[in-house]
């Protein structure tokens, strides 16, 4: 089966850098996404890691080590609006859809003035 | 713009109704999902579905069903709603065959059953 742990929630202060972990116990494992999601709104791509190593993108960065089954989301310089639920996401290949998207159950992230 | 639209974000029904959801997709995705939200559960799949009346169970399939007639609508039914299925309902939609899958997400419809 799929196991994916990640914190419930985190507090930082606007300007600040906050890392969100993930780990994760998974069969087939091919890839690993981390999403946004706003209180009542769709979750949002933030990146796509299926190699180890770091992916920038702005002020968002995303690590995979795919030996320790971990990965981690940085979110550099705060803003008010980055306050929302961050969603870790294993993808693993599930019959005929090409993959299966398998979920955190969603870190909280309140930024601070 | 890809986008994925929900028929509503809202609904009340009683305990025992037939509900429909209704999901379109105008980016001609071969894959659609059903998921639902709990707070601490995240996003659980109930069903997808990767071309049209083709149909497979996700994780948590009971007391659903869905229909896919046109390549870009998929619809969930809780054939006798209970107040278990109070819940956020999620659709999403992929590409089949891409090499990364990204899933887009519509808004989502938070349903009550009393």
């Amino acid at each position: 089966g799929q196991n994916i742990d990640q914190p419930t929630e985190m507090t930082a202060t606007e300007g600040a850098i906050v890392q969100i972990n993930c780990t994760y116990q998974t069969s087939g494992f091919n890839g690993l996404f981390w999403y946004q999601q706003h209180a009542g709104e769709a979750p949002t791509f933030l990146s796509y890691n299926v190699l180890d190593g770091l992916e920038e993108k702005g002020r968002f960065s995303s690590f995979l080590s795919r030996s320790k089954g971990y990965s981690y989301l940085l979110l550099k310089e705060l803003q008010m609006k980055d306050s929302a639920s961050y969603l870790c996401a294993v993808t693993s290949v599930f019959k005929a859809a090409g993959n299966k998207l398998t979920f955190g159950g969603g870190t909280r992230v309140l930024v601070k003035p | 713009d890809v986008k994925v639209t929900q028929s509503s974000r809202y609904l009340v029904k009683r305990t025992g109704e037939k509900v429909f959801l209704e999901c379109v997709q105008d980016m001609d995705h071969e894959n659609m999902f059903w998921y639902r939200q709990d707070p601490g559960l995240g996003l659980r799949l109930i069903y997808f579905s990767y071309d049209v009346k083709m149909k497979e169970k996700g994780d948590i399939p009971e007391g659903y069903s869905v229909s896919r007639e046109k390549k870009e609508r998929f619809s969930l039914i809780l054939e006798s709603a209970s107040t278990n299925q109070t819940s956020m309902y999620l659709c999403a939609s992929s590409e089949r065959l891409a090499v990364r899958n990204e899933q887009f997400f519509g808004p989502g419809t938070r349903l009550t059953v009393l």
